[in-house]
């Protein structure tokens, strides 16, 4: 168990739809990752959060969104949904990489994104 | 960004074998690199970190090499067994390392059989 609980687990949705996904970070834990995996794209950083302000962007769609709250857990807010959004997405948290630190990467089991 | 290759999306071995899994990058040199084992539907986790001014690290049946002239990263797994079965990804942070994101190799899906 990493400590990192992600919810929901599954999610079926239909094209068009919007569909948030929450992430409670390690206790400690100020920086807040997303991630997207899908088989033909491996593992894909979306948008790092620290403290409750965004530090970091990555290949994140304008449809997609995100937050961190003053409790330090996190949403990812995915709207228009479309089929090639189907994915597993992967929050992660980590002590203290929001200072350039080297620390590794707690993952959560995913949410697991099914758009039919 | 950072382009990462890690070698042939599969490899299967004997047990009691050594795997040998290669990372390969093409840009900037990281200030670090780290690896990741995944099971199926499971999150990543790490395994082992290796930074740039160290040539070795090992934890107990894992070694990982670092070598910053060839930008190439080996890890190593010895007396594998059924269980190491495994996505094994290799991760390294952005220029700089102060922004945060790490970059993920697709991974090698190794298969230890009896």
């Amino acid at each position: 168990d990493s400590g990192v609980t992600q919810t929901p687990k599954h999610l079926i949705t239909a094209t068009g739809q919007r569909v948030t996904l929450r992430c409670s970070p390690r206790s400690g834990d100020l920086s807040v990752y997303w991630y997207q995996q899908s088989l033909d794209q491996g593992l894909q950083f979306l948008i790092q959060y620290y403290n409750g302000e965004e530090r970091a962007k990555g290949n994140i769609l304008e449809r997609f969104s995100a937050q961190q709250f003053p409790d330090l857990h996190s949403e990812l807010n995915l709207s228009s949904l479309e089929l090639g959004d189907s994915a597993l997405y992967f929050c992660a948290s980590s002590s203290d990489r929001g200072l350039g630190g080297t620390g590794e990467l707690f993952f959560g089991e995913g949410s697991r994104l099914t758009v039919l | 960004s950072q382009k990462i290759e890690q070698n042939s999306e599969a490899l299967n071995i004997q047990e009691g074998k050594t795997a040998t899994l290669t990372c390969n990058y093409t840009n900037y040199s990281p200030a670090y690199l780290q690896w990741y084992r995944q099971d199926p539907g499971r999150g990543p986790v790490f395994l082992l970190l290796i930074r740039e001014n160290e040539k070795e690290k090992r934890k107990e049946r894992l070694k990982v090499t670092f070598d910053t002239t060839l930008k190439q990263s080996l890890f190593h797994i010895t007396a594998s067994q059924p269980a190491d079965s495994a996505t094994y990804l290799c991760a390294l942070p952005d220029r700089g390392s102060t922004l945060g994101r790490l970059y993920f190799g697709r991974g090698t899906q190794l298969t230890v059989w009896p």
